[in-house]
């Protein structure tokens, strides 16, 4: 089965509404990281985070290692947070990430 | 900020045809990484490198080779190209275990 499982596979906001995006992951871990891609875009890091709690701007990343999960808090949506967030993890083998497939977000106005 | 540069960034190719991708990295990382990206599949690794040197296979390592001659370059090399081989690539650096993995801007590969 899959290693990492991200849910929701998509979502629909309207621009101002929060949405909390959730990585959950099927063996240990030492770290995770969230991209952001857009449509035939780049691979953007948006957080490193192995473990605790990480801010950045509206974005809130929490990382619980023990339980397997990483979530991903978007607060006050905007349009420009349109793209599919990745959750990838590290298991400790030389930096190799295993992805999962992705929430694809879309911001309304 | 860590830079990845990969080039091309678009290629069309013939089935049966070589193919070479290229990454160069100006940070210093030792750990080097390509994957490519399907809809269906996410982020699959094919190749990784330790150092100057090596070489490793990945997840799906099969019709592709890796080059690694210097710390900053590693390279993607598809022998004999086949149409299931279209993909984008990506080609990311880290220092190992534990640390940040920085991408970048990728590779859009059509065989034909």
């Amino acid at each position: 089965g899959q290693q990492v499982q991200q849910s929701p596979t998509s979502l629909v906001l309207q621009e101002g509404e929060n949405a909390e995006l959730q990585c959950n992951f099927s063996t240990s871990l030492n770290s995770m990281q969230w991209f952001y891609q857009r449509p035939g875009g780049s691979l953007i890091s948006v957080f490193y985070n192995p473990s605790g709690t990480k801010q950045s701007g509206r974005l809130t990343s929490t990382t619980v290692i023990k339980e397997r999960r990483s979530s991903l808090h978007i607060s006050s949506s905007q349009i420009t947070d349109s793209g599919t967030y990745l959750c990838a993890m590290e298991s400790g083998l030389s930096g190799k990430l295993t992805f999962g497939e992705g929430t694809q977000v879309t911001v309304i106005s | 900020e860590a830079a990845v540069t990969q080039s091309p960034r678009n290629k069309v190719a013939v089935t049966g045809g070589k193919v070479t991708l290229s990454c160069n990295q100006t940070n210093n990382h030792n750990n080097m990484y390509w994957y490519r990206q399907d809809t269906g599949h996410g982020l699959r690794l094919i190749h990784y490198s330790y150092g100057a040197g090596s070489t490793e296979k990945g997840d799906i390592p099969d019709g592709y080779k890796a080059s690694r001659p210097s710390q900053e370059n590693f390279s993607l090399i598809l022998e004999l190209a086949t149409p299931s081989q279209t993909s984008v690539y990506f080609c990311a650096s880290g220092d190992g275990d534990n640390t940040e993995v920085f991408f970048g801007k990728g590779t859009r590969l059509t065989v034909v």
